[in-house]
């Protein structure tokens, strides 16, 4: 069976400093993924997807960025972290071709 | 651009009782449809997921149907439990199957015993 990983569960930066968290999904090949942000009071907001090593489509303009290094593996990082990046971090995964989606347990992340 | 509402936002019932979640949608040319729930602080856990050919799904005590023409959905939960109380995502595909989910900000639900 698929299982999707992400960490870590929770983390505390401060503002500037870099972030990277990381997602693997395991049980599947070439999979879609996804990184999303829920802020507190707003919807799920998608910030990135990928189709495939390589590739990388980001949906809004921010200060974060994504990579997959790897087929099951999906990055998001940050140079310099706003306070506002402050948020619950999901990551996700669907099969290509099929369409239900599959979430990680979520990063919270505050930036003080 | 598509946009996704749920209401209510909150919502307290006792246990036992039979309740609805709704959800609805602007743009009604979506791929499909999908429920989801999350726990505090936890990630999101499907529920279900209608495809837009089909008028509803359901598993267990759940059910969920799809009126695409209306943009509406609905989620059905019989016989509710303390155990079901968490937050209710609604979330769209659009675009075929490569499409990002868009979602609603969400109903939470609490089931008093």
């Amino acid at each position: 069976s698929q299982t999707i990983h992400q960490w870590p569960a929770t983390l505390v930066q401060p503002v500037g400093s870099p972030l990277s968290l990381e997602c693997t999904v395991e049980g599947t090949s070439n999979p879609n993924l996804y990184w999303y942000r829920q802020a507190a009071g707003r919807g799920l907001q998608l910030l990135f997807y990928s189709v495939g090593i390589g590739q990388i489509s980001s949906e809004v303009p921010q200060n974060l960025s994504a990579s997959r290094p790897q087929d099951r593996q999906f990055i998001l990082s940050s140079k310099k972290l706003l306070l506002s990046d402050s948020g619950f971090y999901l990551c996700a995964w669907s099969e290509a071709g099929h369409t239900q989606a599959f979430f990680g347990q979520g990063t919270r992340l505050t930036v003080v | 651009k598509q946009e996704v509402t749920q209401i209510p936002a909150a919502l307290s019932v006792p246990e036992g009782e039979n309740l609805v979640l709704n959800c609805s949608f602007t743009d009604s040319a979506i791929y499909n449809l999908q429920w989801f729930r999350q726990d505090p602080g936890k990630g999101l856990t499907s529920l279900l997921l209608i495809q837009s050919s089909q008028r509803e799904q359901t598993s267990g005590r759940l059910n969920a149907s799809l009126d695409k023409s209306s943009g509406r959905s609905t989620l059905y939960i019989a016989a509710s439990q303390p155990g079901d109380s968490a937050t209710y995502l609604c979330a769209v595909r659009n675009g075929g199957s490569q499409g990002n989910l868009i979602f609603g900000k969400g109903t939470k639900l609490s089931v008093k015993p």
